[in-house]
């Protein structure tokens, strides 16, 4: 079952508007990734953030984790036509196999 | 960070039919995956694929309808049997980043209709 669970579903934003997207997810995990994917191609990993960690940025990503709530943010600030996508949060758990489940993904679009 | 080919990029297949999917890696790497993403939803592991041993299937996935092979440290093929139109999604592979980081970095994906 998906861990993972994105909302908005769907994201519509002019360009230089911040986007914020969010994951909440159901068990413990040791961290939680965000990836970009354009149209159908392959993922981009974006960012990573640690289970004892609560916020990092890079460059105009800036993301959050409040583990007691289960939740995750993802923010893009200043955005851009390139920026259009789709955005999957995926959690990372360490056991016999260290894996990854993606959640649903919120698709964004930036027009211009 | 690892750059990852597949073979083919996209192709349109009978239903009864199966078809091999090829993941080429630039560097050596220990775990590929392979995952599926049915139209307009996300992406479902399909199984984790260590060279020298069996592939670890997730639940709901069996080797019979999707065989893999990992002969070597840079290359894996998952193969798609006995197709029908529930099968059309895009298969991607992926490689873990062995630096320790706990990212994966994937391939562009090979997009499967069956008709």
């Amino acid at each position: 079952s998906q861990q993972g669970e994105e909302d908005p579903q769907a994201l519509s934003i002019q360009e230089g508007e911040n986007a914020t997207m969010n994951c909440s997810y159901k068990t413990s995990i040791n961290n939680l990734q965000w990836y970009r994917q354009n149209s159908g191609r392959g993922l981009v990993h974006l960012i990573l953030i640690r289970s004892n960690e609560r916020e990092k940025h890079s460059g105009r990503l800036r993301v959050t984790l409040d583990t007691s709530k289960k939740s995750s943010s993802l923010l893009i600030t200043a955005s851009r036509a390139a920026d259009t996508a789709s955005y999957f949060c995926a959690t990372g758990r360490r056991g016999s196999n260290y894996k990854l489940t993606f959640g649903k993904g919120t698709l964004l679009t930036v027009n211009p | 960070s690892a750059v990852i080919s597949q073979k083919p990029s996209r192709d349109i297949c009978q239903r009864g039919t199966s078809l091999t999917i090829q993941c080429q890696v630039d560097s050596q790497v220990t775990m590929m995956f392979w995952y599926r993403q049915q139209p307009g939803q996300s992406l479902t592991l399909i199984a984790t694929a260590n060279q020298g041993s069996e592939a670890t299937y997730e639940s709901g996935f069996v080797i019979d309808k999707f065989p893999i092979s990992r002969p070597n440290l840079t290359f894996s093929t998952l193969t798609v049997s006995n197709m029908s139109p529930e099968d059309s999604s895009i298969y991607l592979c992926s490689v873990e980043d062995d630096t320790g980081r706990e990212t994966q970095y994937f391939g562009p994906g090979t997009r499967l209709l069956v008709l």
